[in-house]
């Protein structure tokens, strides 16, 4: 059972337009979030992260939103560039300990 | 019906102990991997197997061995723990050794060596 869910397996997105990547999770006791950017062949980099604390976190260009209510958090690039073409996953915890992961966004950025 | 399972969640041990985490799928994926998160939540990647054999081996000490007896399961030994094994350990697979857009991973095992 998916508890998170990133349903757009692929986005294609014009470089220096905004890319949306969106995640849905299902339990309500999800506290911590992470977003991960993955190249081929490499292991995951931590972008950025959020707490239920708060409901948007900023990082240069990537800003993560949270919307608590409808479980949902997303991902926003502004402006994309050819560069941030990877696969992007998303992931939730109660407590920092236990994580469960989305299966991935591709995003493609086209020059 | 969990996808990748992962055994134990919690592993607490003493130095100089020999251990071991488990790591199943059912999703009939030719390819898993072994992650280590570290403090600052990166996920290095330590091993990839595909269709049982080693297909990525990243510089980690040979203390760590990664045993895969079939296609399903990958398990990750650690012989003679130190305290800076300290860290969560991801398991994850994909139907191949290229990635796309899925993956699945395990919960993660959270390792305390004290």
């Amino acid at each position: 059972d998916q508890q998170v869910k990133q349903n757009s397996p692929s986005l294609s997105v014009q470089e220096g337009r905004i890319s949306i990547l969106n995640c849905d999770y299902t339990n309500s006791m999800f506290d911590y979030f992470l977003w991960y950017k993955k190249y081929p062949a490499e292991g995951p980099t931590f972008l950025i992260s959020i707490s239920s604390i708060k409901d948007k976190n900023e990082d240069g260009r990537f800003t993560v939103f949270l919307n608590k209510s409808a479980k949902h958090l997303s991902l926003h690039i502004v402006p994309s560039q050819p560069g941030d073409s990877a696969v992007y996953f998303c992931a939730a915890s109660p407590d920092g300990n236990q994580f469960y992961f989305g299966t991935g966004t591709s995003l493609t950025v086209i020059p | 019906d969990t996808a990748v399972s992962q055994t134990p969640k919690y592993l607490v041990t003493q130095m100089g102990n020999d251990k071991s985490i488990k790591c199943e799928q059912n999703l009939g994926h030719d390819t898993m991997y072994w992650y280590k998160q570290d403090s600052k939540k990166f996920l290095k990647i330590m091993f990839s197997y595909n269709n049982k054999e080693l297909i990525i081996n990243e510089t980690v000490p040979n203390r760590f061995s990664p045993k895969s007896p079939d296609k399903a399961h990958l398990n990750l030994h650690i012989n003679s723990l130190e305290l800076g094994d300290s860290a969560v350990y991801f398991c994850a697979s994909s139907p191949s050794e290229f990635w796309g857009a899925e993956a699945f991973f395990g919960q993660g095992t959270r390792l305390t060596v004290v």
